[in-house]
């Protein structure tokens, strides 16, 4: 049974700051992951989708992906409050087509 | 380029009855999913379609829940004699074919038994 794990938080950081994320995974064949940021009452967007080891970037949100040990992260950087928002990291399963989800980290971004 | 269009938005539905969510995918998407969120829970997956064909059902309550994505048409998720337990919000998902990197949400449906 693929799992995937997140520290619930809250993660508080001060405006401007950077905010690391991080999701560890069960599985050691896993290749990709999707991270999803979530604000309350309303549907996952979708931020970034990683499949090598190592870093993508995308505007202010870098991923990273460690094989070897199993953990994927999320940096966000120059961090604002509209950033605050419940941050999902998704594992792809069955064929790529099915996602399995860690609980989220909360993060607040405060002024 | 409209995004996934869930309907109704918010649902309240009495023990017993028959709640129908519906799902249409972004233009040129083929695949659909719906995933439930129950409160304070995570989310969980529970059917994968293509048009006229459930592809993976696995996640799906062995009663009372159903899914279809006709040819013409939304996605449907059907639930028969809903129970207190079904309050949840209920979101779908698509992704175009030949490309699995690439899954946009609805805004999902807020499904309330009374």
């Amino acid at each position: 049974q693929k799992e995937v794990e997140q520290n619930s938080g809250p993660l508080s950081v001060p405006e401007g700051a950077i905010a690391s994320l991080n999701c560890t995974y069960s599985d050691r064949g896993s290749q990709s992951f999707f991270w999803y940021r979530q604000y309350s009452g309303k549907s996952p967007e979708l931020i970034m989708f990683i499949y090598s080891n190592g870093d993508k970037e995308d505007g202010r949100f870098t991923a990273q992906l460690n094989k070897a040990s199993q953990y994927v992260s999320l940096l966000i950087r120059d961090s604002q409050p509209s950033d605050s928002a419940t941050y999902l990291c998704a594992l792809p399963a069955g064929n790529n087509r099915k996602l399995i989800w860690g609980l989220g980290t909360s993060l607040a971004v405060n002024p | 380029n409209a995004g996934v269009m869930q309907n109704p938005r918010h649902l309240v539905r009495r023990r017993g009855q028959e709640a129908r969510l519906r799902c249409s995918p972004m233009k040129g998407h083929s695949h659909v999913y719906w995933y439930r969120q129950l409160p304070e829970e995570g989310l969980k997956f529970m059917v994968y379609l293509q048009k006229e064909n459930i592809i993976d059902e696995s996640g799906m309550p062995k009663e009372r829940f159903s899914a279809e994505f006709p040819k013409e048409g939304p996605s449907i998720l059907r639930i028969q004699q809903v129970v207190r337990g079904d309050s949840a919000a209920y979101f779908c998902a698509s992704s175009p074919t030949g490309k699995s990197d690439t899954i946009y949400f609805g805004e999902g449906s807020w499904l309330t038994v009374v």
